[in-house]
């Protein structure tokens, strides 16, 4: 069964500084990797995704790929309150097929 | 980018009746839809894969006669809960993919909650 598996949190941190986000997957095939954020009674809204191997920057945010080690991060400097959310891992495999997510990590920024 | 509008955000209904959630993709066309359940403080969980022009895929558990799933067009998916009870009261939500890029993100509506009194 493919798994995507998060810390459960709360990652807290100061406002200003940086935000680590891990998640490990199973499958080995897995080809797709996205980052999407869910504040409370709302919807995903997709912040990243990644699919090679090493660092993808955007802004404030960075996600980190190591395929042979089947880990994905998401790094968020100069956090803000206003990132204070849960952060959903998400992973595909290859053709049409679901993402498979994560449980989520809640993120709060402490002002 | 790619907007998935699904309606209604909130129903309010008496048990037993049905209930339908309507999910499109508004400028992108989707082969496949999916959609998700979410209880409060829990992860999203797939209930299904919604097929144009094909049955849904239903995930194990699902009742697929309870959860009617329904993808007439390349833009239009219907999620129908029949004979709702209090214990489907959930966050329903719908996603969708541009079928031409496939390895796209998956693009997520609004949201629907819905409440069974």
């Amino acid at each position: 069964q493919k798994e995507v598996e998060q810390n459960s949190g709360p990652l807290s941190v100061p406002e200003g500084a940086i935000a680590s986000l891990n998640c490990t997957y199973s499958d080995r095939g897995s080809q797709s990797f996205f980052w999407y954020r869910q504040y409370s009674g709302k919807s995903p809204e997709l912040i990243m995704f990644i699919y090679s191997n090493g660092d993808k920057e955007d802004g404030r945010f960075t996600a980190q790929l190591n395929k042979a080690s089947q880990y994905v991060s998401l790094l968020i400097r100069d956090s803000q309150p206003s990132d204070s959310a849960t952060y959903l891992c998400a992973v595909r495999g290859s053709g049409n097929t679901p993402l498979v997510f994560g449980k989520g990590t809640r993120l709060s920024v402490i002002a | 980018g790619a907007v998935v509008s699904q309606h209604p955000s909130w129903v309010i209904c008496k048990s037993g009746t049905s209930v339908k959630i309507e999910c499109r993709s508004l400028d992108f066309q989707a082969t496949t839809m999916f959609w998700y359940r979410q209880f409060p403080k829990q992860s999203l969980m797939l209930m299904a894969t919604s097929n144009e022009g094909s049955k849904a895929t239903y995930e194990q558990g699902v009742e697929k006669d309870k959860f009617l799933i329904n993808h007439a067009s390349l833009t239009l998916s219907t999620l129908t809960v029949t004979s709702a009870h209090p214990e489907d009261s959930s966050f329903y939500i719908c996603s969708a993919r541009d079928r031409v890029w496939i390895n796209q993100p998956q693009h997520f509506g609004d949201g629907t909650r819905l409440s069974i009194l």
